[in-house]
């Protein structure tokens, strides 16, 4: 079946701009997690969604960076005057409930600010 | 602080050379630890699920086991097609995963 899928799949784009990544999880996936991989560190947390609510935005570094989801089931995550430092993969998986299932990734969109 | 620690950072085979990657963690209110398998330019596949110390998961040529400190992912005769990044994660609350940095495996023919 169709797994988590990203858009786009590369974007680059000048600092200052503003960017949205879309996400389409898994039908019938209760829960959508964003996550954050730079080169050579681990994949970073940003945000969880149950349904259309985020109990969990803990993760989210600067109030530039919002995300929603309508419907129970895409999601964007926008990110406002971006910065180099925004440089990154920005991978979103999602899981049927947030009790021990694991999560299924997207391929993720290649972020660069240049 | 929560903290994963995977070792080696990077590990060289020889196909059929069997060895070990290591996850070390220090995580409260554990609630199971995640082994991923990573290509270049693709997401995280998820591989095994491990929730209690002692349990023991295979797939193929890789076995994972848990202790209350540790995970180990053993490939035994490994192929060039296993060459991949390995990623650890635990499981806390919200399934919020704390991933470490991961191995990353080249197995040379």
């Amino acid at each position: 079946g169709a797994g988590v899928s990203q858009s786009p799949s590369n974007k680059v784009t000048e600092k200052g701009k503003d960017v949205e990544l879309r996400c389409d999880p898994i039908s019938g996936h209760t829960a959508l997690y964003w996550y954050r991989q730079s080169l050579g560190q681990g994949l970073e947390f940003l945000i969880y969604f149950q349904g259309n609510s985020a109990p969990d935005k803990s993760g989210l570094p600067s109030d530039r960076f919002s995300a929603e989801r309508t419907g129970g089931s895409v999601s964007t995550l926008t990110i406002q005057r971006t910065q180099q430092e925004d440089s990154a993969v920005y991978l979103c998986a999602s899981s049927t409930d947030p009790a021990g299932s694991p999560l299924h990734f997207g391929n993720g969109t290649r972020l660069t600010v240049t | 602080e929560d903290q994963v620690t995977q070792s080696p950072e990077a590990l060289r085979l020889q196909e059929g050379e069997s060895s070990s990657l290591n996850c070390s963690y220090t995580v409260s209110g554990l609630r199971g630890l995640f082994w991923y398998r990573q290509d270049p330019g693709k997401g995280p596949e998820f591989l095994f699920t491990l929730y209690s110390a002692g349990e023991e998961k295979e797939k193929e040529r890789l076995k994972a086991t848990l202790t209350k400190k540790e995970s180990f992912l053993h490939i035994t005769a490994p192929k060039p097609e296993d060459s991949a990044t390995y990623l650890c994660a635990v499981h806390k609350s919200f399934q919020k995963l704390v991933f470490g940095t991961g191995t990353r495996l080249l197995v040379s023919p």
